[in-house]
């Protein structure tokens, strides 16, 4: 089963807007990442936050994390229509046994409207 | 361009064929995994090597056969898939221990597989 759940499942902006898309998770993790994925493509990292993180940046985007209620949001300034993608929260559960083993969301597709 | 290298881009089999799938990075990585993915789904994962050893195998069917001749190759044999099968094949590496935790994958771009 999927460890992560994101929504909204697709998001429809204008170019220029903010995106917001959010991700809540099951099981204590070590780090949360997000990445996005064009279409027909493979998945490219974004952003890392640990779980004694709150709150990341990157250029135009950042990161919340909120481990007492086991969720993140990405945020994604000043949208531009290259920003079109999918985009995928994957989480680093703790334990001896799922070591090296990430776990995605079902994943958010954004529009950016030109 | 990724730095992971996917061998081939697209690969349509028959159910009685046997083929395999190459994977290739020259980032240093030790670990190197495989992904499945369905259309509009998230990746699922497969396999995971750590120093050329397997250390996860999420209960894949035995059609599918993982190897790791070398730090820099992942290969994945296919034989006798169904059409169910069907999907992006996703390999990613990175690090490895003790860098494991907190390092990103870095993907390659896919095999499209299409089993008729």
């Amino acid at each position: 089963s999927q460890q992560g759940e994101e929504d909204p499942q697709a998001l429809s902006i204008q170019e220029g807007e903010n995106a917001t898309m959010n991700c809540s998770y099951k099981t204590s993790i070590n780090n949360l990442q997000w990445y996005r994925q064009n279409s027909g493509r493979g998945l490219v990292h974004l952003i890392l936050i640990r779980s004694n993180e709150r709150e990341k940046h990157s250029g135009r985007l950042r990161v919340t994390l909120d481990t007492s209620k086991k969720s993140s949001s990405l945020l994604i300034t000043a949208s531009r229509a290259a920003d079109t993608a999918s985009y995928f929260c994957a989480t680093d559960a703790t334990g001896g046994t799922s070591y090296g083993k990430l776990t995605f969301g079902q994943g958010t597709i954004l529009t950016v409207h030109p | 361009d990724t730095e992971v290298t996917q061998t081939p881009k697209h690969l349509v089999m028959g159910m009685t064929n046997k083929k395999s799938l190459k994977c290739e990075q020259h980032m240093g990585h030790r670990a190197m995994y495989w992904y499945k993915q369905k259309a509009k789904k998230p990746p699922e994962l497969m396999f995971v090597y750590s120093y050329e050893k397997l250390s996860i195998n999420e209960s894949v069917p035995s059609r599918f056969s993982p190897e790791c001749p070398n730090s820099s190759l992942l290969n994945l044999h296919l034989h006798a898939l169904q059409p169910e099968d069907s999907a992006l094949y996703l390999c990613a590496s990175s690090p490895g221990p003790p860098r494991l935790r907190n390092s990103p994958l870095h993907f390659g771009n896919g095999t499209r597989l299409t089993v008729t």
